[in-house]
Formats: structure tokens, C-alpha cells, sequence
């Protein structure tokens, strides 16, 4: 597609309850980014996909995150038993290539309300 | 690890002054790169800088990269409304975001 797409791009959910956030990248990016930002700060590196090499899992803050991609198309983050702290904007972002080599072409994010 | 600090975190000019936003970074960096956020929208990447020392122009837009490679400046000429938004720098190959600078500009 033109751009990077999320969805959804507003979820509010039960404390407890489990959500799938959706990334599908631009077509030909390699690279594929989860970001997490809490209103009014900056972004939080959550997880970093490159082709079919392992992912950098570094950034989860807990066993509660997980994120997969299958080959070089869609991502999807899971959140089991949400918290409070987990409400933010979660941002998907992609690349042609590699972390650094190119600047990351971000989608407009899924907003996780968790009441 | 790593952090990256931006300084201001906010700043309010009236239109027509100049900005700068300012970047450091504990350790060397292999490469900066910039972003801009307009308000309730999504980062959106300005430029990417590599060479020590290197200095980039966009229009009003001046980016440079510290000859040590542990800092960056984002100066802005004569803003206008448009320029409102939150400035991100991002450091190295991880991309280590900083907290942004917020620009408000008074008409």
C-alpha cells in the first residue's frame, strides 16, 4: 500500500482483557518497528522485525507483550490480561531496509484505552 | 544504555523568530535522524545526518551533526504556524528516540 496501516485505530478494553493490534507495512519494506507512546511523551521501543532473522525483542516491558510477522508482510502485537498503564498509542513503523539505514516511515498508530 | 536528551522540552515563540531544538547523547552516535509530530498526528521523518560535522539544509530547516557525533541541532528560520509540532531526535541503528521538543509559535 501507499502508506502504513493500522488497525484499529481506536480500542477501548476491559482490564484483563487480551488485544491484537494490526501493522500491515509498506510492500518492499523489510524492516518493521513497534513503538509505544504515552501521551505526551516520547516513543518506547518495543520490538524490531528484519526479514526473517529473529526479531529484537529488547523493548517488551513484559511476558504480557508479544509481537509476530510472517515474513516481510502484516505484524501483530498482542496484549494478554491489559492493564491501566498499558493505555498509550501503540506506532508501527517501516523501512526498506535495516534499523538505521533509512528513515521509518510510521503509521498513524492504534490508541489502547484500557478502562 | 544509551539516552538521548532533547533540549528544550517546550518552547512557545512568536511567528517569525528563529527555534533551535537541541539533541545529546551520552555515547558516540553512528547516525541522527529527525522527526516532526503535528499535534494528534503520527512522527513523520525529516532527515537522516551520518557524517561527523555534517551540516543539511530543508528550506528554513537546518540540521547539523556535532563533529564528537554526540549531538545534533535542529534550527528552524523565521517559523511559521506550520512548523508547530513535537521534534524528535533518534540515535544509532536502534533508533533510541528523545523526548522531543514541543514548538508552539504565537501569531
Amino acid at each position: 500500500g501507499a502508506g502504513v496501516s493500522q488497525s484499529p485505530s481506536n480500542k477501548v478494553t476491559e482490564k484483563g482483557k487480551d488485544v491484537e493490534l494490526r501493522c500491515d507495512p509498506i510492500s518492499g519494506h523489510t524492516a518493521l518497528y513497534w513503538y509505544r507512546q504515552r501521551l505526551g511523551q516520547g516513543l518506547e521501543f518495543l520490538i524490531y522485525f528484519q526479514g526473517n532473522s529473529a526479531p529484537d525483542k529488547s523493548g517488551l516491558p513484559s511476558d504480557r507483550f508479544s509481537a509476530e510477522r510472517t515474513g516481510e508482510s502484516v505484524s501483530t502485537l498482542t496484549i494478554q490480561r491489559t492493564q491501566q498503564e498499558d493505555s498509550a498509542v501503540y506506532l508501527c513503523a517501516s523501512s526498506p531496509r535495516g534499523q538505521g539505514d533509512y528513515g521509518y516511515t510510521f503509521g498513524s498508530g492504534t490508541r489502547l484505552t484500557v478502562v | 544504555g544509551q539516552q538521548v536528551m532533547q533540549i528544550p522540552q517546550y518552547q512557545h515563540v512568536q511567528e517569525g523568530e528563529d527555534f533551535t531544538t537541541y539533541c545529546n547523547s551520552s555515547t558516540t552516535l553512528s547516525n541522527i535522524q529527525w522527526y516532526k509530530q503535528r499535534p494528534g498526528g503520527h512522527p513523520v521523518f525529516l532527515i537522516q545526518l551520518v557524517k561527523s560535522g555534517e551540516v543539511k539544509k530543508q528550506k528554513r530547516l537546518t540540521f547539523q551533526f556535532g563533529e564528537a557525533k554526540k549531538n545534533s541541532s535542529l534550527h528552524i528560520t523565521a517559523t511559521q504556524t506550520t512548523d508547530v509540532g513535537t521534534y524528535f531526535c533518534a540515535g544509532n541503528r536502534k533508533l533510541v528516540f528523545g523526548a522531543g521538543t514541543i514548538l508552539r509559535v504565537k501569531s
